[in-house]
């Protein structure tokens, strides 16, 4: 597969359990965040995103929380299936900053064991 | 759905070769970004352009420019590739500044560039 998964923090999952996938992000001024997926190959895919002016919102079997006072957010994936497997990343933004840049963490790899 | 494409998804080049990468999108995007993606280090911001003519230094520029002619291609050049160039390539595009999105990006597949 690709290396871009090497040298990452790897979270193991049984198949059917919840996954919650951690990220400390670092500017108090960020406003908007979003999570992306991205799998062996592919370039990052948008999963789901959140506000500030929110600290949680659902998606399809996932869901983003936001904790603004610990600058922290994570995403959980309930029923975690095979093709979740991906490495994910969290990425914030400054809307009232310079146009559309995007600040992306590292990411978190993603196994999930059948 | 929105579309990017990237030109190719493998390419092998040689030391001082002149590398060109293409990216379309295809949903009228204002805004058009290059990052290289190396294990540990994530995804860093080469260039970013927010108009057609227009562009604006990344993180990690040197070594790199740009093109973008028409609102849809946004191409980054390599004037004399390096080994230490070897990386995987994303191009990604979002609507402009204060269109009614909160700067979400959508992604091509990458271009994976070998320098020898």
């Amino acid at each position: 597969g690709e290396s871009v998964g090497l040298h990452l923090p790897t979270l193991s999952v049984q198949e059917g359990d919840n996954s919650i996938i951690n990220c400390a992000y670092s500017n108090s001024a960020s406003d908007y965040f979003i999570w992306y997926k991205q799998e062996s190959g592919k370039g990052p895919q948008f999963i789901i995103d959140i506000r500030s002016n929110m600290d949680k919102r659902q998606g399809q079997r996932v869901t983003v929380l936001l904790n603004k006072t610990v600058k922290h957010l994570s995403l959980q994936i309930a029923a975690t299936q095979p093709g979740d497997s991906a490495v994910y990343f969290c990425a914030e933004s400054n809307y009232g900053g310079s146009q559309g840049n995007l600040i992306f963490g590292k990411g978190t790899k993603l196994s999930v064991k059948p | 759905d929105v579309k990017v494409t990237q030109s190719s998804r493998y390419l092998v080049k040689r030391t001082g070769e002149k590398v060109f990468l293409e990216c379309v999108q295809d949903m009228d995007h204002e805004n058009m970004f290059w990052y290289r993606q190396d294990p540990g280090l994530g995804l860093r911001l080469i260039y970013f352009s927010y108009d057609v003519k227009m562009k604006e230094k990344g993180d990690i520029p040197e070594g790199y420019s740009v093109s973008r002619e028409k609102k849809e291609r946004f191409s980054l050049i390599l004037e004399s590739a390096s080994t230490n160039q070897t990386s995987m390539y994303l191009c990604a595009s979002s609507l402009g500044w204060g269109k009614g999105s909160y700067n979400e990006q959508f992604f091509g597949p990458g271009t994976r560039l070998t320098v020898l």
